[in-house]
C-alpha cells in the first residue's frame, strides 16, 4: 500500500522560500509520477506541479516562475520549493501520486495522497 | 475563482439520489475523458471515487457514478448515506493546466 507523508516548516516569513518534502513508502518511486497540490478555503484545490524520473517537471503556469520540484529516488522523497512567498501562499499542501492514462501520455488522476501539511506565511 | 464550476452545496435525505455538476469548457471537460472526482471528509486528504469520467477505483461503492455531456461532467450518488456527507471536487486535464473545481459540500439531511 502506497503511503505519502509531507514534512516541513509550518510557518514561513513573507518573501522567503517555502520548502516541503514528501516521503514515499510502499512503491518504487521511479515508475510513477509525483505531484504537489495545495488547498485554500477560498480557492479550493490547486495543482502545483508534478515530476517523474523519465521527464522534466511540469509546473502550473501561474506558479512556474517561483517553483522547483525535485526527485530523490534514493531517499524515496520528492520536494517542493516555492520562492518569494506571500500570504496568498498560505494553504494546506498535499503530495500525491499521479496516475497516467493507458497511453502513458496524459496525466489522469491522483490515486494516493498524503495527509497534508498546513503552511502559514506570516511575519 | 476556480477554473471548473461546481455548485457550492447540495443536500439530500438518506436513500435519495443527488447529482453534482462540474462545468468547464471545450478546452478541458469538453475535450478530454480525463475527468475525475474526489471525496474529502473534514481534516482528511481527498480520495478518488471516479476517474476517466465514469470509472470507479477498486473498493469504491457502486452508489457513485459519473457521466459527461459536452462541457459538463456530473457525479451522481444514489442511496445517500450519512457517511457520504463530505466535500466533492471534480478535476480535468486541460493541456498545460490541470484544473480542479471549487468543490461542493454535500449535506445529508
Amino acid at each position: 500500500q502506497v503511503q505519502l507523508q509531507e514534512s516541513g516548516p509550518g510557518l514561513v516569513r513573507p518573501s522567503e522560500t517555502l520548502s516541503l518534502t514528501c516521503t514515499v513508502s510502499g512503491t518504487f518511486m521511479s515508475t510513477h509520477y509525483w505531484s504537489w497540490i495545495r488547498q485554500t478555503p477560498g480557492k479550493g484545490l490547486e495543482w502545483i506541479g508534478h515530476i517523474s524520473n523519465s521527464e522534466s517537471p511540469k509546473y502550473s503556469p501561474s506558479l512556474e516562475s517561483r517553483i522547483t520540484i525535485s526527485l530523490d529516488t534514493s531517499k524515496n522523497q520528492f520536494s517542493l520549493k516555492l520562492r518569494s512567498v506571500t500570504a496568498a501562499d498560505s494553504a494546506v499542501y498535499f503530495c500525491a501520486r499521479l496516475h497516467y492514462d493507458s497511453t502513458g501520455r496524459f496525466p489522469d488522476y491522483f490515486d494516493s495522497w498524503g495527509q497534508g501539511t498546513l503552511v502559514t506565511v506570516s511575519s | 475563482q476556480s477554473a471548473l464550476t461546481q455548485p457550492p452545496s447540495v443536500s439530500g435525505s438518506p436513500g435519495q439520489s443527488i447529482t453534482i455538476s462540474c462545468t468547464g469548457t471545450r478546452n478541458d471537460v469538453g475535450t478530454y475523458i480525463l475527468v475525475s472526482w474526489y471525496q474529502q471528509h473534514p481534516g482528511k486528504a481527498p480520495k478518488v471515487i471516479i476517474f476517466d469520467v465514469s470509472e470507479r477505483p477498486s473498493g469504491v461503492s457502486n452508489r457513485f457514478s459519473g457521466s459527461k455531456s459536452g462541457n459538463t461532467a456530473s457525479l451522481t450518488i444514489s442511496g445517500l448515506q450519512a457517511e457520504d456527507e463530505a466535500d466533492y471536487y471534480c478535476y480535468s486535464f486541460a493541456g498545460r493546466r490541470m484544473l480542479f473545481g471549487g468543490g461542493t459540500k454535500l449535506t445529508v439531511l
